[in-house]
């Protein structure tokens, strides 16, 4: 079946340390893969997305890229600002699927 | 402005008294999901619909109903709320049905349920 596994939060850095957050995820076919980010209090936009193995998403400075051999989707940011703080979501779905498997979630607070 | 939006966003009832949660969303989308939120599981999938009364379950769809009656709305409903339905709803919308399709999400319905 499908699901994904992401990191374990809650994370805690100081404003412009580099930030990684890991993500894997099963499937059975060759699925999209998706950051969501959800400020507090509001509900989830879409922070990145890849389509096909070796895409990279990028979007304010955030990265991840699609690695089929390693069915990761790992998210990075060079340097991260108080204004980053958040939860962030890694999204798979079906590519022409009609549903969506989110991890946990992993909360990030940066300090300035 | 595009959107979509929940009401109520905040609710406390009692077991047994059925509600409805709205959705409706202006961006002509014809995909829409519902989602509970709750801690340490992430966003789990209620329902989806893929266009009007087309709907189907995902993963969690116990003590839920919805309808699609038309191509804006998609109401969530609990025929008789229990105390494990106490969690934090989101409906999203999306233009097409296809998997690699960004969702926009409302801003959520917090539900507590005695």
């Amino acid at each position: 079946g499908n699901s994904v596994t992401q990191m374990e939060g809650p994370v805690t850095l100081s404003e412009e340390a580099f930030l990684t957050i890991n993500c894997t995820y099963t499937a059975t076919g060759y699925p999209s893969l998706f950051w969501y980010v959800q400020y507090p209090g509001e509900g989830l936009q879409l922070l990145l997305k890849a389509t096909k193995a070796d895409d990279k998403g990028s979007n304010k400075g955030f990265e991840a890229t699609y690695r089929k051999e390693t069915t990761s989707f790992h998210l990075e940011k060079g340097s991260v600002q108080v204004s980053d703080s958040a939860v962030y979501f890694c999204v798979s779905s079906e590519f022409r699927g009609n549903q969506f498997y989110f991890g946990t979630g992993t909360s990030l607070t940066v300090i300035p | 402005e595009a959107q979509v939006t929940q009401n109520p966003r905040y609710l406390i009832t009692v077991t047994g008294k059925k509600l409805t949660v709205t959705c409706s969303q202006n961006m002509n989308h014809e995909y829409m999901s519902w989602y509970r939120q709750d801690p340490g599981l992430g966003l789990r999938q209620i329902y989806y619909s893929m266009n009007v009364e087309v709907t189907d379950k995902g993963d969690v769809p116990e003590g839920y109903k919805v309808s699609r009656k038309e191509k804006r709305n998609f109401p969530l409903i609990l025929e008789s709320p229990s105390p494990n339905q106490t969690s934090l709803y989101f409906c999203a919308s999306s233009h097409t049905r296809g998997g690699q399709e960004t969702q926009y999400f409302g801003p959520g319905t917090r539900l507590l349920v005695l």
